[in-house]
């Protein structure tokens, strides 16, 4: 079975902290995504990855960055973390290099509250 | 603009009813769609996938139906069970590479 974790369940940081979340998949999946879930908006995709070293932004990028120096771990970063940015992170991966977009299996998934 | 949505957006059910979700998309060029099952707590888990030629699918008490000509699918449960409270989530996706666009959701309860 595909297996995804997340580094953290819950998460509390204060405002302006540096917050790393860490993702790790043991299936050797080439892509990797970062979502952020809010209450009525559904999962927004934040940066993703095709491959390592390799990253793109989804559609809500801003304040955020990502790292992939292995195919295994996908890090998202909070430079410096604010109250809108508490939320629930999820973190998933796929197989790449098909035609067609393939399943994407989810991590547990991260809550974090920025006070 | 890519867009999924989906109705209602909660449903509570006596458990051993059958219920039925709705999605509507507006994503093209189509190239599948997934519902996928959020538990509480958990991140979401794939139930069925159809792609442009398929109507219906099937997974145990879980059947997906899909009308790409009016770009509407729906997820029906028979014999609903407490365990199928989470919340369902549709999910489209787009021929370019793993592009897919989610829907918000709709949380189910289930009650004795």
């Amino acid at each position: 079975d595909v297996k995804v974790t997340q580094s953290s369940r819950y998460l509390v940081k204060r405002t302006g902290e540096k917050v790393f979340l860490e993702c790790v998949q043991d299936m050797d999946h080439e892509n990797m995504f970062w979502y952020r879930q809010d209450p009525g908006l559904g999962l927004r995709l934040i940066y993703f990855s095709y491959d390592v070293k390799m990253k793109e932004k989804g559609d809500i990028p801003e304040g955020y960055s990502v790292s992939r120096e292995k195919k295994e771990r996908f890090s998202l970063i909070l430079e410096s973390a604010s109250t809108n940015q508490t939320s629930m992170y999820l973190c998933a991966s796929s197989h790449g290099r098909r035609l067609e977009p393939s399943e994407q299996y989810f991590g547990p998934g991260t809550r974090l509250t920025v006070t | 603009k890519n867009q999924v949505e989906q109705s209602p957006q909660s449903l509570i059910i006596l458990e051993g009813k059958n219920c039925t979700l709705q999605c509507n998309y507006t994503v093209s060029p189509f190239s599948n769609l997934r519902w996928y099952k959020q538990d509480t707590g958990r991140g979401p888990v794939s139930l069925t996938i159809m792609t442009f030629s398929e109507n219906t699918k099937s997974n145990g008490r879980y059947t997906a139906t899909l009308d790409a000509d009016t770009k509407q699918s729906s997820l029906h449960i028979t014999a609903s069970q407490l365990s199928d409270s989470a919340s369902y989530i549709c999910v489209v996706s787009a021929p370019l590479r793993d592009k897919v666009i989610f829907g918000p959701g709709t949380s189910l309860s289930v009650i004795p």
